[in-house]
C-alpha cells in the first residue's frame, strides 16, 4: 500500500535555483526519510527526521516535518545538474518503510 | 558505508518459468530485509518483509505462493518469482536495515529488472 502523495509529481528548474518537494502521509509515524533514485537504480538514503523533530539540515538539504498536518518538505538549495533524479519520502510507522509517489526533479544546466 | 548487493541486475525469462533474485548485505548483518516492486515512473510498492530465520510477512494483495521469500542467513534473502507471467515484469528492489533500531535508514540494492516473455 502507498502511504501518501508527493507534489509536485515533476519539477524542472535551472541550475542554481532551489527545489522544494512536499510529501503528505496518512498515518502516525515514527520517522520520515527522504531517498533519491537515479533512473534504473536503487534508492539512496538522504536524510531521516524523527517524529519529535521539526527541522533537520544536511549539507544543501533541509527537511521539515509537521506532524499535525502529516506533511514534510525537502528543500535542495543551489541545485546542480547532478541532482536530477526522483525523490521519494518514506514513512516508518511499523518498522517498515512505505513510500510516497515521488517527485521527478530535472535540473537544467 | 553499508552495501547491499542484488543479483541479477537484469533477467529475461519465458512465461511459466521461475526466477530467483538474491539480495546480500555485504558488510553488515541484516535481520530484516524488505522487497519492493516498482513499475515505470511509479513509486515503490512494499511486497514483503523478510525476517531471518522465520517466515516472511507479506503485504495485503501480494501472493505468498507466487513470490517466495527465503531469509536463510543474516546476509542473504532471496525472492523467487514462481511460474512467471508477463504481468510479473517489473523492477524488483531489495533493501536491508542495518541493526535493529527502527530509525536506522534502509540500504538498497540496485534492483533487478525482470522481463517475462
Amino acid at each position: 500500500s502507498q502511504q501518501g502523495e508527493e507534489d509536485p509529481q515533476a519539477l524542472s528548474i535551472q541550475e542554481g535555483e532551489n527545489a522544494t518537494m512536499n510529501c503528505s502521509y496518512k498515518t502516525s509515524i515514527n520517522n520520515l526519510q527522504w531517498y533519491r533514485q537515479n533512473s534504473g537504480r536503487g534508492l539512496v538514503h538522504l536524510i531521516l527526521i524523527r517524529s519529535n523533530e521539526r527541522e533537520k539540515h544536511s549539507g544543501r538539504l533541509r527537511v521539515t516535518l509537521d506532524t499535525s498536518k502529516k506533511s514534510s518538505s525537502l528543500l535542495i538549495t543551489a541545485s546542480r545538474a547532478a541532482d536530477t533524479a526522483s525523490y521519494f519520502c518514506g514513512t516508518d510507522s511499523s518498522y517498515k518503510l512505505i513510500f510516497g509517489s515521488g517527485t521527478r526533479l530535472l535540473v537544467r544546466p | 558505508g553499508a552495501v547491499v548487493s542484488q543479483h541479477p541486475s537484469r533477467v529475461i525469462c519465458k512465461s511459466g518459468t521461475s526466477v530467483k533474485i538474491e539480495c546480500r548485505s555485504l558488510d553488515f548483518q541484516a535481520t530484516t530485509m524488505f522487497w519492493y516492486r516498482q513499475f515505470p515512473k511509479q513509486s515503490l510498492m512494499l511486497m514483503a518483509t523478510s525476517n531471518e530465520g522465520s517466515k516472511a510477512t507479506y503485504e495485503q494483495g501480494v501472493e505468498k505462493d507466487k513470490f517466495l521469500i527465503n531469509h536463510a542467513s543474516l546476509t542473504l534473502s532471496t525472492l523467487t518469482v514462481t511460474s512467471a507471467h508477463p504481468e510479473d515484469s517489473s523492477f524488483y528492489i531489495c533493501s536491508a536495515r542495518e541493526g535493529t533500531a527502527g530509525d536506522s535508514p534502509l540500504h538498497f540494492g540496485n534492483g533487478t529488472r525482470l522481463t517475462v516473455t
